[in-house]
């Protein structure tokens, strides 16, 4: 079975602090994706990945970064964190249907 | 990508057959229809994929007919544990980015 680890399911932090959230997963995908879900918005795209390096911005890249080095694991950044960034944050991993995290929720206050 | 519609809610009686559907209007010659449920504070679960026809798995049948832009989720015998927000969506078999709707709220009652 697919597993796809967050490393917190919550996390807070203060505004201007460098956040980083992490996902690991064991399945040897080669796309791994970040979304953030908040109340009636759905799921939003942030920053997903092909490939190892390899970076692409989604819907809702601003106030976000991200970092591959590794096949398993991608890594999100909020750089400057701000209040509007409080949300679920989700991992996902896939080749073939996408294979979800249970989520970080972030609160910046 | 194609965009999904599907209705905002559903409640059902334990026991019965729930039918879900989804139209995708402008689906493309390579997409995948692909079906998620989340529960609240995890993540989306996958349920079923398919392209035409119906799939069925040990979780609900998917049945897709000949136009292929709708399809109808189908959950058996549904019980309390399966109250969650389904989406449904479209894409080439989940390799690209998918877009989320707002899903169908299935609540069950006993």
């Amino acid at each position: 079975d697919v597993k796809v680890t967050q490393s917190s399911r919550y996390l807070v932090k203060r505004t201007g602090e460098k956040v980083f959230l992490e996902c690991v997963q064991d399945m040897d995908h080669e796309n791994m994706f970040w979304y953030r879900q908040d109340p009636g918005l759905g799921l939003r795209l942030i920053y997903f990945s092909y490939d190892v390096k390899m970076k692409e911005k989604g819907d809702i890249p601003e106030g976000y970064s991200v970092s591959r080095e590794k096949k398993e694991r991608f890594s999100l950044i909020l750089e400057s964190a701000s209040t509007n960034q409080t949300s679920m944050y989700l991992c996902a991993s896939s080749w073939g249907p996408q294979h979800f995290g249970d989520g970080t929720r972030l609160s910046i206050l | 990508l194609a965009k999904t519609t599907q209705p905002i809610s559903m409640d059902s009686y334990e026991g019965q057959e729930v039918n879900i559907t989804c139209s995708h209007n402008n689906i493309a010659t390579n997409d995948y229809i692909t079906w998620y449920q989340q529960f609240p504070s995890q993540g989306p679960r996958f349920i079923i994929q398919g392209y035409k026809t119906k799939v069925t798995n040990e979780v609900a049948s998917l049945f897709i007919p000949a136009d292929r832009k709708s399809s109808t989720l189908s959950l058996p015998r549904v019980s309390l544990s399966d109250t969650a927000v389904y989406y449904c969506l479209v894409g080439d078999s989940g390799n690209t980015p998918l877009v989320f709707g707002k899903g169908t709220r299935l609540s069950v009652i006993a």
